[in-house]
């Protein structure tokens, strides 16, 4: 069955360092989505994508925040000056159509030293 | 904003069956879902219902869906140790998921 992909599974990084956390959602999807959970917290939505555009981002996702489709496979998460609070667990998510069950990968355990 | 609810620990003996609740605040919501995490691993999407549906089941899984009282349910028939797990409920109405705090479930023999 076909699955989405995340690498790193884990990424350490220094404070005030970018990091890119990378996806590839399953082929014939359209909907894109990067989820975060912080430890012993909810998983909260970060941000939606379609047709090469931010179709719905949180509060979370402030200008330090961007995400690419940079070819025609991978979908990146890119956090420019990471702060210890972006310590987490990112997933990524895609699904066919917006309204249908979102597919999860693995997700990549960022910690921020 | 949504709220959705969850009781945070479940134990159960195995071979009996498990009961997750979950509440929820959106009037609106259109999809309902349960996912499982294992230790280390992803979300893994269970099963979901339809707002206008009260009843899914799929083998062992039931779902149940109080649609007036804003309340979902997950029911393992049969629970064996590899449903020990983390499950989630979410709910959405505008594409993006809103999550409850997860269950730990526990099978003990």
């Amino acid at each position: 069955e076909p699955e989405v992909t995340q690498t790193p599974s884990h990424q350490v990084t220094q404070m005030g360092q970018e990091v890119i956390l990378r996806c590839v959602p399953i082929s014939n999807h359209l909907y894109f989505y990067w989820y975060r959970q912080i430890l012993g917290q909810k998983v909260e939505f970060l941000v939606s994508f379609y047709n090469n555009e931010i179709s719905e981002k949180s509060e979370i996702f402030d200008d330090q925040f961007s995400v690419e489709r940079p070819d025609g496979s991978n979908f990146t998460l890119k956090i420019r000056s990471t702060k210890l609070e972006d310590s987490a667990m990112y997933f990524c998510a895609s699904n066919p159509q917006g309204n249908q069950p979102q597919h999860f990968g693995d997700g990549t355990r960022l910690s921020i030293l | 904003g949504e709220d959705v609810e969850q009781s945070l620990f479940l134990s159960v003996r195995e071979g009996d069956s498990s009961v997750i609740n979950c509440t929820y605040t959106d009037s609106s919501s259109t999809y309902l879902y349960w996912y499982k995490q294992e230790p280390g691993a992803g979300l893994q999407l269970l099963t979901y219902i339809f707002s206008n549906m009260d009843m899914k089941q799929d083998q062992r899984l039931t779902v149940l869906l109080n649609k007036k009282d804003k309340h979902l349910s997950l029911r393992i028939a049969d629970t064996q140790t590899g449903d020990s797990a983390i499950y989630f409920c979410a709910e959405t109405n505008d594409y993006k998921l809103s999550f409850g705090a997860g269950t730990t479930v526990t099978v003990r023999a």
